[in-house]
């Protein structure tokens, strides 16, 4: 069936580093767009970055921007997220979630993943 | 402060229909047709429920529906039942550096 599995989160110190992914399976990965998507413990959705269906395109959120970094290997059916100088207000669980369209950009979502926590903390 | 804003918390009882604001601005819910409804139940990942402002996805109950007029788009539930209560996110394509904006999200109670 489609999914979308995420993992790598953890708990990092503010200022560093960490690097999460999305494992993509049950449909053809390289003809989708894929978006990261926050939430904060307790808190409302935050989009965060979207991934063109080949990688030639990116867009951040204005919290993240300079800071994270989305990529993804087709050959691999896997998205990543690279989070650098990492603050306190970047604990969220991240969600990574598919485009409803083919291709192009659709600004909707239709297949989520379950979300990896990402807690930074001294 | 979200950019897209919603009520905090709306309620209904079983059987009756309840009505969701999503109030933008030109730059975004007014200004393109690309306002989503997304439905999440405590502990679970989103679903999407509408997308471009008043279609649903395959497999999303027809008492789920979607309008929009000039910067405020809505969300309609007809015939609540339990399993619907959940809290709604509405989002958008927004012309800003920042491409998908959220509103901050309504909790719906079945009473």
């Amino acid at each position: 069936q489609v999914q979308l599995v995420e993992s790598g989160g953890g708990v990092v110190q503010p200022g560093r580093s960490l690097r999460v992914s999305c494992a993509a399976s049950g449909f053809t990965f390289s003809t989708y767009g894929i978006h990261w998507v926050r939430q904060a413990p307790g808190k409302g959705l935050e989009w965060v970055a979207v991934i063109s269906y080949d990688g030639s395109n990116k867009y951040y959120a204005d919290s993240v921007k300079g800071r994270f970094t989305i990529s993804r290997d087709n050959s691999k059916n896997t998205l990543y997220l690279q989070m650098n100088s990492l603050r306190a207000e970047d604990t969220a669980v991240y969600y990574c979630s598919r485009e409803s369209k083919l291709y192009y950009y659709s600004y909707a979502m239709d297949v989520w993943g379950q979300g990896t926590t990402v807690t930074v903390s001294s | 402060q979200s950019a897209l804003t919603q009520p905090a918390s709306v309620s209904g009882s079983p059987g009756q229909s309840i009505t969701i604001s999503c109030t933008g601005t030109s730059s975004d819910v007014g200004g393109y047709n690309y306002v989503s409804w997304y439905q999440q139940h405590a502990g679970k990942a989103p679903k999407l429920m509408i997308y471009d402002v008043s279609n649903r996805p395959s497999g999303v109950s027809n008492r789920f529906s979607g309008s929009k007029s000039g910067n405020t788009a809505s969300l309609t539930i007809s015939g609540l039942q339990a399993e619907d209560e959940a809290d709604y996110y509405c989002s958008s394509y927004t012309s800003s550096s920042t491409l998908v904006v959220f509103g901050g999200g309504t909790k719906l109670t079945v009473l």
